[in-house]
Formats: C-alpha cells, sequence, structure tokens
C-alpha cells in the first residue's frame, strides 16, 4: 500500500523553464510534507517542507503547494538549471503518536536540457 | 558543521553472512533513522532511534536490528543475508522532533553475491 506517490517517473524540461513535480498522498493523517533531491552516488538532500498549516511555502527557486482536499502537493522550480538535474523524493510524516517516520515516494527523475 | 558520515561506503558479502553498518550523526542530534534504497522499491524506512531507544520500526524481517549508542553514534546490524539484501543503505539524522528535517549521510552500498 503505497502512502505517498509520485506518478510521473521522469519529467524533462528546459534551462529557464519551470519544472512542476507533483506528489500525491492517501493518509489523511500526514501533517507535513518534504522535498528532497538525490544525485547517484549521496544521499538525499534536504530541499523544503511544509506543515499542513499552510498551503504555500518558498525558498528562493523552490516553492511547495499543498492542496489538502486533493492530498496534493508539488514542487516548482524556477527558473530551471542544469545541476537541478536529479532524482526528487516527496516524503511525508505526522506528529500524532510516536511515529518518527518518513513516508518517501518512488521519485521523478528531473533533467534539466541546456 | 559536518555532515553525517556512514562507513563503510562500499561492501561486498556473500549469502549467509552478516554485515554491520556505522553511522555518525550531525552534532547535536540525537535521532538517527535508517532506509533501505532499491530500484524498484525506493526509500524504505528500517528504524528510528532516540536517546538510545528504538521508536519505529518498519516492515523489515527481525535480521535486521540496530542500535545507538551514548553518543548517538548508530549501528545497523543485518544477520544470514540474502540476495535480495542488495541495497544503499541510508541513514539519516535529525533533531527527533515530529517537524523536523532529517538529514542524510552519502549511504552505504551494500551488495551481496
Amino acid at each position: 500500500d503505497q502512502q505517498v506517490k509520485q506518478n510521473s517517473p521522469s519529467l524533462s524540461v528546459q534551462e529557464g523553464r519551470i519544472s512542476i513535480l507533483n506528489c500525491d498522498y492517501t493518509n489523511s493523517m500526514f501533517d507535513y510534507f518534504l522535498w528532497y533531491k538525490k544525485y547517484p552516488a549521496e544521499g538525499p538532500t534536504f530541499l523544503i517542507s511544509i506543515s499542513s498549516i499552510k498551503d504555500k511555502n518558498e525558498d528562493g527557486r523552490f516553492t511547495v503547494f499543498l492542496n489538502k482536499s486533493a492530498k496534493h502537493l508539488s514542487l516548482h522550480i524556477v527558473p530551471s538549471q542544469p545541476g537541478d538535474s536529479a532524482v526528487y523524493f516527496c516524503a511525508a510524516s505526522f506528529s500524532g503518536g510516536s511515529n518518527y517516520k518518513l513516508t518517501f515516494g518512488k521519485g521523478t527523475l528531473l533533467t534539466v536540457n541546456p | 558543521k559536518a555532515g553525517v558520515t556512514q562507513t563503510p561506503r562500499y561492501l561486498i558479502k556473500t549469502r549467509g553472512q552478516q554485515v554491520t553498518l556505522s553511522c555518525s550523526p550531525i552534532s547535536g542530534h540525537r535521532s538517527v533513522s535508517w532506509y533501505q534504497q532499491t530500484p524498484g522499491q525506493g526509500l524504505q524506512f528500517l528504524f528510528e532511534y532516540f536517546s538510545e531507544t528504538q521508536r519505529n520500526k518498519g516492515n523489515f524481517p527481525g535480521r535486521f536490528s540496530g542500535r545507538q549508542f551514548s553518543n548517538s553514534r548508530s549501528e545497523m546490524n543485518v544477520s544470514t543475508l540474502e540476495l535480495g539484501d542488495s541495497a544503499l543503505y541510508l541513514c539519516a539524522s535529525g533533531q527527533g522532533g515530529s517537524y523536523n528535517e532529517q538529514f542524510f549521510g552519502p549511504g552505504t552500498r551494500l551488495t551481496v553475491l
């Protein structure tokens, strides 16, 4: 039962354009969401997060949008740069009980073409 | 601050052997989590430790175990290795609260022959 889904295995965009990566979740208990970027042979690097009390969080070129009613979040990268080419993982957690784990999607490979 | 370090970076073992992986968290972080990454399954949660106590465990068999020391360093052990255990094992550290980010190490690539 996959609780966090990234339905697009890959995405290709031109340098300077917007990249939009999507993520859906099924567990309504999730109230904290994160995006990580991963290069080959390295561990995931934290990018940006959002709690369920917000619908938008922005950090430089990266903006995450959360639509709780649709159980959907997206990561916007503007403008996209070739160095952004990596696998992007969406992750979720909830604050209740003794849950301290992150549940990850399977990732989306972003390729930014010069 | 130094990041999360994991040793060894690469490991080759044969079926039936056991292996121990090590993780040193970011200074000041008391929570250490372990994840297994495989091409088909993505990142799967193994377990999380905080102040030497296991707080959460994922759906992995008992062959997978871990521990945390008083200095927050953690080890993960896999006994009776199987071919399917070949994966990238990632360690992440954090403050340990519900809304805290986890910061990952580079991982240990385990190959079981």
